[in-house]
């Protein structure tokens, strides 16, 4: 079946860090999201990417749908405490009878450094 | 816009136990989804509903799930005979969006943790 792989499976931040992660798929997808999960909690929107090379920003957040629709990017500039948490990535494919529901990354997980 | 919500929040249950689950998805959202995410895990697709009909399910869907959307609105997730290894944390989402429509964003709710004792 389809796969993600999200790289780095953790990482820990010092506040005013730049922060970069990305995931990249055996597949291609036509779309791309990022998500973040704190804990307890259900995964919130952070950015929806549509077009290969797409580049999006949301605030301090920037996601890249790549070329080769294989693979995305997402960076967080100035990092703050209020960043950590998990980072899913998800895509998703529309084929056959399927509607395209996402498949997700395992999560990058964004912690303070002590 | 009060967002996904789900019912209850936390449930610990006996294994054989029968459990059920609740969604009410954002009012105006066709669609609701039903993932199921494990510790260290993504979140992992189980079925989805277009209005009541239940369009796709996923592999993962074992004989002792099953899952209702009666009137459109909202859906119950019911597992019945619960195994330890049903024991995640299980999420609804819900979306406006028709056949192919590129931008069909999930919303998702906070989320109902299984316990199987």
């Amino acid at each position: 079946g389809q796969q993600l792989n999200q790289s780095p499976q953790s990482m820990f931040i010092q506040e005013g860090e730049d922060v970069s992660m990305n995931c990249t798929s055996s597949s291609i997808f036509n779309t791309w999201l990022w998500y973040k999960q704190d804990p307890g909690e259900g995964p919130v929107l952070l950015i929806a990417l549509y077009k290969a090379g797409e580049l999006t920003s949301n605030g301090r957040l920037t996601a890249q749908f790549g070329i080769t629709r294989k693979d995305s990017f997402l960076n967080i500039s100035a990092s703050i405490p209020s960043d950590v948490g998990i980072y899913f990535c998800a895509g998703r494919v529309f084929y056959g009878g399927s509607q395209g529901n996402l498949i997700f990354g395992k999560g990058t997980k964004l912690s303070v450094k002590p | 816009d009060t967002g996904v919500s789900q019912d209850p929040r936390h449930k610990i249950t006996k294994r054989g136990q029968n459990v059920t689950f609740r969604c009410d998805p954002i009012s105006e959202h066709n669609r609701l989804y039903w993932y199921r995410q494990t510790l260290g895990q993504g979140p992992e697709f189980l079925t989805y509903f277009q209005n009541e009909a239940q369009l796709e399910k996923s592999r993962l869907l074992s004989d002792r799930f099953s899952a209702e959307r009666p009137k459109g609105s909202f859906s119950t997730l019911e597992i019945q005979r619960t195994e330890q290894g049903d024991s995640a944390m299980y999420l609804c989402a819900s979306s406006l969006g028709s056949w192919g429509l590129t931008k069909n964003i999930q919303y998702f709710g906070a989320g109902t943790r299984l316990s199987v004792l």
